[in-house]
């Protein structure tokens, strides 16, 4: 079945910059037509779709934060690295990776909550 | 790219039916036929419920149906249920593969 996990930094700094890491199972980032999205929701608030690399390696961003936003994907070991710069305190925020095979995502992982705080 | 405009929230008596609007723009869900609907119980990832404006993912139950007129898309729960209380998000195709979600329905179930 397909399985996906968020990993990383529980507290970052303001100005730092975030790394975070979606390991997944049950399915290939090398399959056609296949995709991994972040999407975060920070307490309380929306959803707010963030970023979405596919299987060729074409990447997407949303628009009002691609220039803080880096995503690439490893096929070897099943993970797609997000990378946000410049962190500020609004970013606070659970962030979670889905799986994309068709115009949605249909697996998402548990999340992990990140926060920005000196 | 505006987050689409949903209700802040929504009740309904069990049996009874609710319908949850979802209002963009023709940029978004006037534009195409990929609007999805997430459930989202407390402290629980999102649940895809319908994609492609009303098609259901296997195991969805038949309750949960979307529909889209314009540029406003709608979810509605038929035969309301205790463990229908959630909260609940509309997300569209924004073309250039770029998506935006709701500003999400909060569902209570008196």
């Amino acid at each position: 079945q397909i399985t996906l996990k968020e990993s990383g930094p529980t507290l970052v700094k303001p100005t730092q910059t975030l790394t975070l890491t979606c390991t997944f199972s049950g399915f290939s980032l090398s399959t056609s037509g296949v995709g991994v999205g972040w999407i975060r929701q920070p307490p309380g608030k929306a959803l707010e779709w963030l970023a979405l690399i596919y299987w060729d390696d074409d990447k997407r961003y949303g628009p009002s934060l691609k220039s803080r936003l880096t995503i690439t994907k490893d096929t070897s070991k099943n993970q797609v690295v997000l990378t946000m710069t410049n962190m500020d305190p609004v970013d606070t925020a659970t962030y979670y990776c889905a799986h994309s095979s068709i115009v949605a995502y249909d697996y998402w992982g548990q999340g992990t909550l990140v926060t920005v705080s000196s | 790219q505006s987050a689409l405009t949903q209700p802040a929230s929504v009740s309904g008596s069990p049996g009874q039916s609710i319908t949850i609007s979802c209002t963009g723009t023709s940029s978004d869900v006037g534009g195409y036929n990929y609007v999805s609907w997430y459930q989202q119980h407390p402290g629980k990832a999102p649940k895809l419920m319908i994609y492609d404006v009303s098609k259901r993912p296997s195991g969805v139950s038949n309750r949960f149906s979307g529909s889209k007129s314009g540029n406003t898309a709608s979810l509605t729960i038929s035969g309301l249920q205790a463990e229908d209380e959630a909260d609940y998000y509309c997300c569209s195709y924004a073309g250039s593969s770029t998506y935006v979600f709701g500003t999400g329905t909060k569902v209570t179930v008196l």
